[in-house]
């Protein structure tokens, strides 16, 4: 079973709009981890919020962290067609050297 | 900084042949993760390297597939006697010690015919 899984499968919005990917995970982290991944590139780190932040911001990035319920949420405000990518929740199990990705979100951003 | 790079970019092989894949980490990073990705399993951990010493390789086919880190500037994957399931993106991330942040290179695509 997956460590932690994004929800929905996919998203398409028009250029402008907001969005929000949710995350759920499984076992106790200290840390959360969103990534983006264009086609052809490898994933590209968004946000790190740690177990004991309830939200992060990076530009039009905004991430919220809610252990109680363990889950977590990635909102795009004002999107734009390059948002166009699969985004990730990732985290890893305390003591683990493994990061653990979800299946991923695909986001499409239509002009 | 030219970030991750992998070589090369894509592989194509005959069924039974060998591959071999190559990462150059960010340079003074110390840790080396490599992880394959398909359409089917997704993002999955391959093996995990810290200052060249491998650390854990759990998620390791546990034949055909290995791993090396020679020296600091580059780690290689090896595929022997490729097959058709192991068709997939192999990806290459380094970082400055532990899993909080990984940075990945644009990943090797191999096909195996």
């Amino acid at each position: 079973s997956q460590l932690a899984e994004e929800n929905p499968w996919a998203l398409s919005v028009h250029e402008g709009e907001s969005v929000t990917v949710n995350c759920s995970y499984k076992t106790s982290i200290t840390a959360l981890q969103w990534y983006r991944q264009k086609s052809g590139e490898g994933p590209a780190q968004l946000i790190l919020i740690r177990s004991n932040e309830r939200e992060k911001r990076n530009g039009r990035l905004r991430a919220t962290l809610d252990t109680s319920s363990q889950s977590s949420s990635l909102s795009i405000t004002a999107t734009r067609c390059e948002d166009t990518a699969v985004y990730f929740c990732a985290t890893g199990s305390s003591g683990s050297w493994q990061l653990i990705f979800g299946s991923g979100t695909q986001l499409t951003v239509m002009p | 900084n030219a970030g991750v790079i992998q070589t090369p970019r894509h592989k194509v092989t005959g069924k039974g042949q060998e591959a071999t894949l190559w990462c150059e980490p960010i340079s003074g990073h110390s840790a080396v993760f490599w992880y394959r990705q398909t359409i089917v399993q997704g993002l999955e951990f391959l093996t995990y390297f810290r200052n060249q010493a491998p650390i854990d390789d759990s998620g390791m086919p546990k034949e055909r597939f290995s791993a090396q880190m020679p020296n600091q500037s580059h780690s290689t994957l090896k595929i022997q006697s490729t097959q058709p399931q192991d068709s997939a993106v192999y990806l290459c991330a380094s970082s400055t010690g532990g899993a909080e942040t990984l940075y990945f290179g644009s990943g090797t695509r191999l096909t195996v015919l």
